[in-house]
């Protein structure tokens, strides 16, 4: 099954942006879906946006359209997930999952915005 | 878009079995898969069914999924329920290569 490794604990100021990169070993990379997924302190998951890196297809939810920009790089077989113009209520954790048929999800990343 | 709709918490005792609910509001639950996911808590979900009632290697043959057209619905069912089962359990579907999650539920074992 692969492994997903995400990036370290972020905080920020609001309005600046966030990258949160996603490293995957032990699988093919390009060839699955590679979604982003929040969780805001206390809340349930999120879908943000997915790629699938062999296509160049990019899918983003409606809420983040415009924010968020999501991009992999097949050499290192690291996606990225970045978010601009930060607010508090983005603060949150942030996984990857990646959809083999069965879904491998990061550790999640915590990105903090204070207020 | 359609939405996933989870009962917000479920309480059993151990050894007992509970049934899950996740309701799709709108299109067949049948076109697309279903898949379920354990959080617990200060963890990263893990993948407990896939593709509505397929059971990854290692997730115990305690855990089943299945969809009910007539409810339009999919369902998780945990028997002889541990502890260890408490957890938070999303249900996550897909429509036109968008994703959608159930707002979860807190199942208590006690």
């Amino acid at each position: 099954q692969v492994q997903l490794v995400q990036s370290g604990a972020e905080v920020k100021k609001p309005g600046s942006s966030v990258k949160v990169s996603c490293k995957a070993s032990g699988g093919t990379f390009s060839t699955y879906p590679i979604s982003w997924v929040r969780q805001a302190p206390g809340q349930g998951l999120e879908w943000m946006g997915r790629t699938i890196p062999i296509l160049g297809l990019v899918n983003y939810a409606q809420k983040f359209q415009g924010r968020v920009t999501i991009t992999a790089d097949k050499s290192t077989s690291t996606a990225y997930m970045e978010l601009s113009s930060l607010r508090s209520d983005d603060t949150a954790i942030y996984y990857c999952a990646m959809d083999t048929s069965i879904t491998s999800w990061g550790q999640g990343t915590l990105v903090t915005v204070p207020s | 878009n359609f939405l996933l709709t989870q009962p917000h918490s479920v309480s059993e005792s151990p050894g007992k079995t509970v049934t899950l609910s996740c309701t799709r509001t709108s299109g067949s639950i049948a076109s697309s898969y279903v898949q379920w996911y354990q959080q617990r808590p200060g963890s990263a979900p893990t993948t407990v069914i896939y593709e509505d009632d397929q059971r990854p290697s290692g997730v115990p043959d305690r855990f089943s999924g299945s969809i009910d057209t007539s409810s339009n619905s999919a369902s998780l069912t945990i028997s002889g329920l541990k502890t260890e089962d408490e957890a938070d359990y999303y249900c996550q579907s897909y429509e036109n290569n968008f994703q959608v999650f159930g707002g979860g539920t807190k199942l208590t074992v006690l």
